[in-house]
């Protein structure tokens, strides 16, 4: 079955400097990748959307790459804020299934 | 634009009880989804719908029931809450299937069962 991996250990980033997260997933590539962000006693909030012949996508701050040769997505914020401070989830579909990874919890410290 | 609402946003419960925790969405759309998330497990599917009066298991859906006679409501229940479903549950929305499927989510219900 798929497995999406990101990492567990909260990233701690200096403000100003890009963040960088990593999703990485087993067996088939996805058609669309998702990001989203989940901040405390709330929803995940849809970021951005890459599709499997897609390279790279952007949305003023923030970036998404997809390699699907190294099962690889990552999503990028630069000039990194302290409000940028979140969980960021990646989310995998394929056929109207979707399922998302645990989250990697981002701190930016001014 | 209300969106999607999920309630109560907090529940506490004791074991065998039967709760139910409402979805309703005023999108009109099609799909909806029902959520746990844990620590350690991140959001796992426990059932979904497609339309009025079609629903369909997810990854964990014993101990659950669903139902969607109307569009905009997708009702979970619990009909003898355990411990090990205390959690924080969120529902989801989607306009279709096929595409892009992005997922606009409720704000959650935190149920904790004693």
């Amino acid at each position: 079955s798929q497995k999406i991996e990101q990492n567990s250990e909260a990233l701690n980033i200096q403000e100003g400097k890009t963040a960088t997260l990593t999703c990485n997933y087993t067996n088939y590539s996805p058609a669309y990748l998702q990001w989203y962000r989940q901040d405390p006693g709330r929803g995940p909030v849809f970021l951005l959307l890459i599709r499997e012949n897609e390279k790279e996508k952007r949305k003023e701050r923030l970036k998404v790459t997809f390699d699907t040769t190294l099962k690889q997505s990552l999503f990028h914020i630069t000039a990194s804020q302290p409000a940028d401070s979140a969980t960021y989830l990646c989310a995998l579909e394929r056929d109207d299934k979707i399922i998302f990874g645990k989250g990697t919890r981002l701190h930016i410290l001014p | 634009d209300a969106g999607i609402t999920q309630s109560p946003r907090y529940k506490i419960t004791e074991t065998g009880r039967q709760v139910t925790l409402m979805c309703h969405q005023t999108w009109s759309h099609s799909y909806m989804f029902w959520y746990r998330q844990d620590l350690g497990h991140g959001l796992r599917l426990i059932y979904y719908s497609a339309a009025a009066d079609i629903t369909d298991k997810g990854e964990v859906p014993d101990g659950y029931v669903v139902s969607r006679s109307k569009t905009e409501n997708f009702p979970l229940t619990l009909e003898s809450a355990t411990r090990s479903q205390t959690s924080v549950y969120f529902c989801a929305s989607i306009p279709q299937g096929g595409g892009s499927n992005i997922q606009y989510f409720g704000a959650g219900t935190r149920l904790s069962v004693l």
